[in-house]
């Protein structure tokens, strides 16, 4: 069992928004604002999509946002696209001796 | 650009030891103030953070893994490696290798990725 739980999936029609949660503790997502989100298409590696909350790497459509209340973040991608369709990944740090910990993932699909 | 690569065997036999290294290209492993990381997905599953080392030598451990893992740089290669003892089939995956900016606590850069099979 992952420590941040995410939901297993959702889904969305191109164009629309959708809203991935991932809900930790006091400890991790609660406390601190290092949540991360990565997305990961098949046989890829996971990319930095957004980190410390709601902050964008460089390169990063700002169709994609982040933000946090209390000790659940969550991740909105707005405009979809069928490129968008990926496994998609929570991260905090915690306080904890793992430093670190991500989410059980949340597959999107886009219909 | 950064690059990582995972190289090492991909079937191990159970009870074995599984050694992967990242050899990192496009920077030096020892600018910055970096940690270079290991983490694992089983198939279908989730990433799990197996631990992390600092160009000095510095390294923390997934309590889980830890009495299994060691992790080592190679500095004057711009490797680091991960060796991780009595695997079981509980540890195939893929294991990627990441470089962490512990400002943000984020992995910036990862290596595509390398499937480890334990199975005799």
């Amino acid at each position: 069992q992952s420590a941040l739980t995410q939901p297993a999936s959702v889904s969305g029609s191109p164009g629309q928004s959708i809203t991935i949660s991932c809900t930790g503790t006091s400890s991790d997502v609660g406390g601190y604002n290092y949540v991360s989100w990565y997305q990961q298409h098949p046989g890829k590696a996971p990319k930095l999509m957004i980190y410390e909350v709601s902050n964008r790497p460089s390169g990063v459509s700002n169709r994609f946002s982040g933000s946090k209340s209390g000790n659940t973040a969550s991740l909105t991608i707005s405009g979809l696209q069928a490129e968008d369709e990926a496994d998609y990944y929570c991260s905090s740090y915690t306080s904890s001796s793992t430093h670190v910990v991500f989410g059980g993932g949340t597959k999107l699909t886009v219909l | 650009q950064v690059q990582l690569q995972e190289s090492g065997p991909g079937l191990v036999k159970p009870s074995q030891t599984l050694s992967l290294t990242c050899t990192v290209s496009g920077g030096s492993i020892s600018s910055g103030s970096y940690y270079w990381s290991w983490i694992r997905q089983p198939a279908g599953k989730g990433l799990e953070w197996i631990g992390r080392i600092y160009t000095s030598g510095s390294t923390n451990y997934n309590p889980s893994l830890k009495s299994r893992v060691t992790i080592s740089v190679d500095t004057s290669k711009n490797q680091f490696s991960l060796k991780l003892s009595s695997v079981t089939a509980a540890d195939t995956a893929v294991y990627y290798c990441a470089r962490e900016d512990p400002d943000t606590v984020t992995y910036d850069y990862w290596g595509q990725g390398t499937l480890v099979t334990v199975s005799s």
